[in-house]
């Protein structure tokens, strides 16, 4: 069991790029979700992903989108990075909602 | 909806002191409920979780959390607190009305153990 693995962990970006986070789940793990975590909050859902089809969205806008590979890793992107951007990002996998959710240690981006 | 409170953004206490985290929840059905432990710098560990089984519930590292349908409740805690507790807890419950995988956490608690 090698966990979940996300990479980078740290990244600088300047407002108007995009970005792609990665994110390495468990073989067995058909479920993957993104959160974000802005500086003293909980983290908040992004998005979901299983069997690599999109099922089910927070309250983000369009810019956030995602891929899901067969091999389990899946990828966060996002476009026209704003200040606010600027959190943890949180990769989360499954292998279904009985058995809990691994989350990686996540990928501090920084909009500048 | 789903949603969770946790009472106090701060919880401190001495070091072999009972550790109480609070959190409420709120949920039209019966709810899957989790305690997820955040060290610095680094994601979210499982502590424990509910899913409708038994209402006591045991975890990693001494915690446990008692699920309460009457009181909405699902408050962690710890007989002894070591040094090594210190970090943010989170409560979370998972949403229903999205999809597998969607987590609703609460603003999370930050417990300091003073020696």
């Amino acid at each position: 069991e090698t966990g979940v693995t996300q990479s980078p962990t740290h990244l600088i970006k300047t407002r108007g790029q995009q970005v792609t986070l990665r994110c390495s789940s468990q073989s067995g793990h058909n479920t993957v979700s993104w959160y974000q975590q802005a500086l003293g909050q909980g983290p908040q859902f992004i998005f979901q992903y299983y069997r690599e089809e999109e099922n089910g969205r927070g309250n983000f806008p369009p810019r956030f989108s995602g891929l899901q590979f067969p091999n389990y890793s899946s990828e966060l992107n996002v476009n026209a990075l704003e200040l606010d951007d600027s959190a943890l990002y949180l990769c989360a996998s499954s292998p279904g909602s009985l058995y809990g959710y691994t989350f990686g240690s996540g990928t501090r981006l920084t909009v500048v | 909806a789903q949603s969770v409170t946790q009472l106090g953004s701060h919880v401190s206490v001495s070091e072999g002191a009972l550790v109480l985290l609070r959190c409420n929840y709120s949920s039209s059905v019966p709810p899957y409920l989790f305690w997820y432990v955040q060290y610095p710098n680094q994601g979210l560990q499982l502590l424990l979780k509910y899913t409708s089984a038994a209402t006591l519930v045991k975890g990693i590292n001494g915690f446990e959390a008692e699920f309460k349908k009457s009181e909405t409740s699902f408050h962690l805690t710890k007989p002894s607190a070591h040094m090594s507790d210190a970090a943010e807890y989170f409560c979370a419950v998972e949403n229903y009305g999205g999809s597998q995988g969607n987590l609703i956490f609460g603003k999370g608690t930050k417990l300091s153990v003073k020696p």
